[in-house]
């Protein structure tokens, strides 16, 4: 088991609003990842981290940035939401040395 | 693009069957591969990692076959617990990231 946490659970935000999803482990992990996934669908890379100060966009472009000012911490900011960014967000990470990813419980966002 | 490939779903099996899921790989050099499970609305769970030719915990059995690329994934005596969506993942290599496939949805039914 793993321990990583995501906040918050879920979020109903209006048009426009600046967002930030909160992620967080205490394990250590130096490599952090951000999935986006619709209902029934494929999950979607969109940004990962090796280490601080460490980010990549990923497969999926996405409107959303990330920062990994601490290893633990690895929040995804959205400057203007739209009903686009309606979503599942979930955050992974991987302890050093394999590739197996922890997942956090999500955020589910809805954007008005 | 690598690509992970698995059975299109849903499976609807009795309790009490045996199923069995494949994915295929397209990227020959991966060498680490997962099975997750993921409930409706929730996270994907780590089921098994398999890293050499196979893997069995319990009522699960992953297989790996490199030559023909692809894992699968054996299910015995499904429980009504065992519904949900089985994602099969691969590392690729070296990269740290995961590929995950689509998922199979199983439903298992009394």
């Amino acid at each position: 088991e793993a321990d990583i946490y995501q906040t918050p659970r879920y979020l109903v935000i209006g048009t426009g609003k600046k967002i930030t999803l909160e992620c967080s482990q205490t394990m250590g992990h130096d490599k952090m990842y951000w999935y986006q996934q619709d209902p029934g669908m494929e999950l979607h890379l969109i940004h990962y981290s090796y280490g601080v100060n460490s980010t990549e966009k990923g497969d999926l472009s996405s409107e959303s940035t990330v920062s990994r000012i601490r290893t633990e911490h690895f929040p995804l900011t959205l400057e203007s939401a739209r009903p686009s960014h309606t979503s599942q967000y979930l955050c992974a990470s991987t302890q050093g040395g394999t590739d197996t990813q922890y997942f956090g419980p999500g955020t589910r966002l809805t954007v008005l | 693009r690598k690509e992970v490939e698995q059975d299109p779903g849903p499976f609807n099996v009795p309790e009490g069957a045996t199923v069995a899921f494949n994915c295929t790989y397209s990227n020959s050099a991966s060498q680490s591969f997962f099975w997750y499970r993921q409930d409706c609305r929730k996270e994907p769970k780590l089921l098994m990692s398999v890293y050499s030719s196979g893997n069995e915990d319990g009522r699960f059995t992953a297989q790996l076959n490199r030559a023909s690329q692809y894992i699968s994934l054996l299910i015995r005596d499904s429980k009504l617990s065992d519904s949900a969506t089985y994602l099969c993942a691969d590392s690729g290599a070296g990269s740290y990231q995961l590929t995950f496939g689509k998922g199979t949805k199983l439903s298992v039914i009394p």
